[in-house]
């Protein structure tokens, strides 16, 4: 069975630091990867996503990047963090072998920038 | 006007009362329908997923999808605390990127 891995839970970081957040997938080969932001009390705000190693897609101009160095893995950074920074990040992957693509997520890592 | 709307909430009933948690959407073109579960600060898993309109029952859940009046619902019988959670709806046109609602916060009271 496919899982979705993903850490730390948890992290607290200053200003200005950078950030790396990795995500990988057991189980399945070749899956569409997600990075999402969430808000408190908000829905769900797409990042980036991959089709492919080193194909990265970027929904939304911002303070991050990701790449994807293996097939099955997802990171997502910063070298400047910032305030707005805040939130809590979901990696998801979906099969892209089917016409209804669902999507599959991780536990998720609460950041919070001071 | 956002492509999904979903009433944030929260919403609060007791223990094994008939829940309904619905999204509407503007986009008519909008042919996968799936509902979300996500418990406090953990990942959203998936609940159930419908293509067409009508109804699709899994177990004390029950998806329902209404193409016409572009509406779907989510009802939940025998409603148990542990269904408490805030619940997702999304959808897609095609391959697409799948469009989320902003979830709605439900408490089951026991």
């Amino acid at each position: 069975s496919q899982t979705i891995h993903q850490w730390p839970a948890t992290l607290v970081q200053p200003v200005g630091s950078p950030l790396s957040l990795e995500c990988t997938v057991e189980g399945t080969s070749n899956p569409n990867l997600y990075w999402y932001r969430q808000a408190a009390g908000r829905g769900l705000q797409l990042l980036f996503y991959s089709v492919g190693i080193g194909q990265i897609s970027s929904e939304v101009p911002q303070n991050l990047s990701a790449s994807r160095p293996q097939d099955r893995q997802f990171i997502l950074s910063s070298k400047k963090l910032l305030l707005s920074d805040s939130g809590f990040y979901l990696c998801a992957w979906g099969d892209r072998g089917t016409t209804n693509e669902k999507l599959f997520f991780g536990s998720g890592t609460q950041l919070s920038v001071l | 006007q956002k492509e999904v709307e979903q009433d944030p909430g929260p919403l609060s009933v007791p223990e094994g009362a008939i829940v309904s948690l619905n999204c509407t959407y503007s986009n008519s073109a909008f042919q996968y329908f799936m509902w979300y579960r996500q418990y406090s600060r953990k990942g959203p898993e998936l609940l159930m997923y419908t293509y067409s309109s009508g109804n699709k029952e899994d177990g004390r859940f029950t998806a329902q999808v209404d193409k016409s009046s572009k509406y779907i619902s989510l009802f939940i019988r025998d409603s148990q605390p542990s269904d408490s959670a805030t619940y997702l709806c999304a959808m897609r046109k095609g391959a697409q990127k799948l469009v989320f609602g902003q979830g709605t916060r439900l408490t089951i009271n026991p």
